[in-house]
């Protein structure tokens, strides 16, 4: 079956300690992102990658890490969470390196709190 | 710039009745859009999506959305809401750079009532 698979799902971590949210998907798609999730504010991207060995930063970069050493890998890193970044974080993926036109396709997500 | 607006946070509807759901978008350039449904805890699926072509656009599930370029919008119905429906809806537009990102309403949650 085609899909996103993010781990863990739900995930309560203390300030400062550092956390990798895994995403990997079956689907060889070249184009991999993370959004992150709050209320009133849909869904904000957080890094891009259009292949291996390229990301790049989306629009809420501050305080995560991302990496693609494997075209159907992507995880997010928190090397230091803090509070405000307790949140819904999705991992998609693209085929045809992202175009316009082109559906992403969503993780189940990750509940993610901070205290 | 591009970005999407969605009127009403949460709609209410009862079973049967038609489902109306707004989006407003602003782009300089043609705008690809698309609608996504989340069901509870679960990621988001997609609906349907407009790129080129007829503005009427059919998608899963017994919705449709039309594009109007006259009024910046693309708003997505059904004409009988059944309580399946029950999610929280995005409405989104595909940047021209940045590998398509998507940029997203702020979410649309549709209750219905028996």
């Amino acid at each position: 079956e085609a899909q996103v698979t993010q781990n863990p799902r739900y995930l309560i971590t203390v300030t400062g300690k550092k956390l990798t949210v895994t995403c990997s998907q079956n689907m060889n798609h070249e184009y991999m992102s993370w959004y992150r999730q709050d209320p009133g504010l849909g869904l904000r991207q957080i890094y891009y990658s259009m292949n291996v060995e390229v990301t790049d930063k989306g629009d809420v970069p501050e305080g995560y890490k991302v990496s693609r050493k494997e075209k159907r890998n992507f995880p997010l890193i928190l090397e230091s969470p803090s509070p405000n970044q307790t949140s819904l974080y999705f991992c998609a993926s693209s085929p045809k390196g992202g175009k316009r036109d082109t559906e992403a396709f969503f993780g189940q997500g990750t509940r993610l709190t901070v205290v | 710039a591009q970005s999407v607006t969605q009127l009403g946070s949460h709609v209410s509807v009862s079973e049967g009745a038609l489902v109306l759901l707004r989006c407003n978008y602003s782009s300089s350039v043609p705008p690809y859009l698309f609608w996504y449904v989340q069901y509870p805890n679960q990621g988001l699926q997609l609906l349907l999506k407009y790129t080129t072509g007829a503005t009427l656009v059919k998608g899963i599930n017994g919705f449709e959305a039309e594009f109007k370029k006259s009024e910046t919008s693309f708003h997505l119905t059904k004409p009988s809401a059944h309580m399946s429906d029950a999610a929280e809806y995005f409405c989104a537009v595909s940047t021209y750079n940045q590998g398509g990102k998507l940029i997203f309403g702020q979410g649309t949650e549709l209750s219905v009532k028996p």
